[in-house]
Parts: C-alpha cells; structure tokens; sequence
C-alpha cells in the first residue's frame, strides 16, 4: 500500500516560533498535499506541489510556506505560529494523473500556545 | 471555487441499520468524487469514488449515487457494523484543474451502536 509519512505526529509550539512539518511519500507520486483540519470544518487545502522544487498556494495559504526539495518530500513551515495554527494538519500524495485515489498521511497534531 | 456540504452532520444508528449520507457541490466543473472515512485517530482512508460519467457505483455494503444535474451524491451504508464508526467525508475534483485538488465536505460522524 502507498506510504505517507509525517513528522512529528505532535507538536507544541510557542507563539512566534517558527514550525516545520516533514513529509515523506514512497509511492513514486507526483502530487503531495498539505491539509488542515479544524473542528466543524471538513480538510482544508493550504499548499500543493506537483512537482519537485515548485509549489502551489491552495485555498488557505495565508502565513504558511511549502517546499518541496524532492519527489519524495513535502514540507510545511510556519514561519511565525499563531494561536489561530492550531489543528491536524495532513500530509497526501497521488499519482501524476486525474481521478485517482489520494494516499493521507496518519496527521500532525500541532498545539500552538 | 468549489463548496462541498454534507448532512447530516452526525448520525447514531443501532447495529443493522442502514444510513444515507447526502453530498452537494456547486462546481460544474468537478468531475471526481471520491469518499473517505476517517476513524478516530487514524489517516483518511478511501472507502469509494465515482465519476461525472456514472450516476451509480456499489461496492461491497456501500452504494453511491450521483445526480449531475442536482450536483448531488448520497452515499448509502448497509447492514451497519460498530466498525463504520467513523467520520466520513464526500470531496470533488475537477479533472480540469492542474492540482487536481480535493475540496472536502465538512464530514459526516457516524456512531454505530452495537
């Protein structure tokens, strides 16, 4: 089975600090996604990437960045926590063609205080 | 862009029962619609999808339907099993679209009493 894997599972981390989620995907996908989710709200898309050393803002990019070194890694910074950054956050990745199924990572918890 | 909506937003049902799960989007352009259930603590996993060109897919005790014209998908669950507790989550894609992105609903719990 496809493989995504985050890291840290869980984070606690001060306002104004600066926060990096990884992502690692062994299933030779083109596309990895960065999700958030939130309470009474469905995943919400904040970067994707389709490619190595490019990304893409998605519907809520606001006060993060992405980068994507290689094929097999994903990640999610932000650069200045806030209080409002507190949720699950979930890695996936997919195959370089339409209609496929998206592969989630198991999550990130990230708390910011 | 593209809104998602679900309901109910949550469902108790006995063991046995069946449960409907309705979906509506707004993008006529999205043309994916994969469902993914997500039980407590674990990844999302894929559970069933179906394409613009298909109005019904079953597999197994799920049933899928999708109405283009309503924009609207039901998902039916037979013979409920203390196991579908889960959250369950309708998403669209557009094939269009170079991310091919996913724009989720805003989850259905369902809790299954045995």
């Amino acid at each position: 089975e496809a493989a995504v894997t985050q890291s840290p599972r869980s984070k606690v981390a001060v306002t104004g600090g600066k926060v990096t989620l990884s992502c690692h995907q062994t299933n030779n996908h083109d596309y990895m996604y960065w999700y958030r989710q939130d309470t009474g709200h469905g995943l919400r898309l904040i970067h994707y990437s389709y490619v190595a050393d490019s990304t893409e803002k998605g519907d809520i990019p606001d006060g993060y960045k992405a980068s994507r070194p290689s094929q097999e890694n994903f990640s999610l910074i932000l650069e200045l926590a806030s209080l409002s950054q507190t949720a699950v956050y979930f890695c996936a990745s997919r195959p370089g063609h339409a209609n496929t199924e998206v592969f989630f990572g198991k999550g990130t918890r990230l708390t910011v205080v | 862009g593209e809104q998602v909506e679900q309901l109910p937003s949550s469902l108790i049902v006995q063991e046995g029962a069946s449960v409907l799960i309705n979906c509506s989007y707004t993008d006529s352009a999205s043309v994916y619609f994969p469902w993914y259930k997500q039980e407590p603590g674990k990844r999302l996993q894929f559970i069933i999808d179906i394409r613009s060109n298909m109005e019904r897919k079953q597999t197994q005790r799920l049933t899928l339907l999708f109405d283009k014209k309503t924009k609207h998908l039901s998902l039916h669950i037979t013979a409920t099993q203390p196991g579908d507790s889960a959250i369950y989550f309708c998403s669209a894609s557009p094939s269009s679209n170079m991310g091919y992105k996913l724009t989720f609903g805003t989850g259905t719990s369902l809790l299954v009493d045995p």
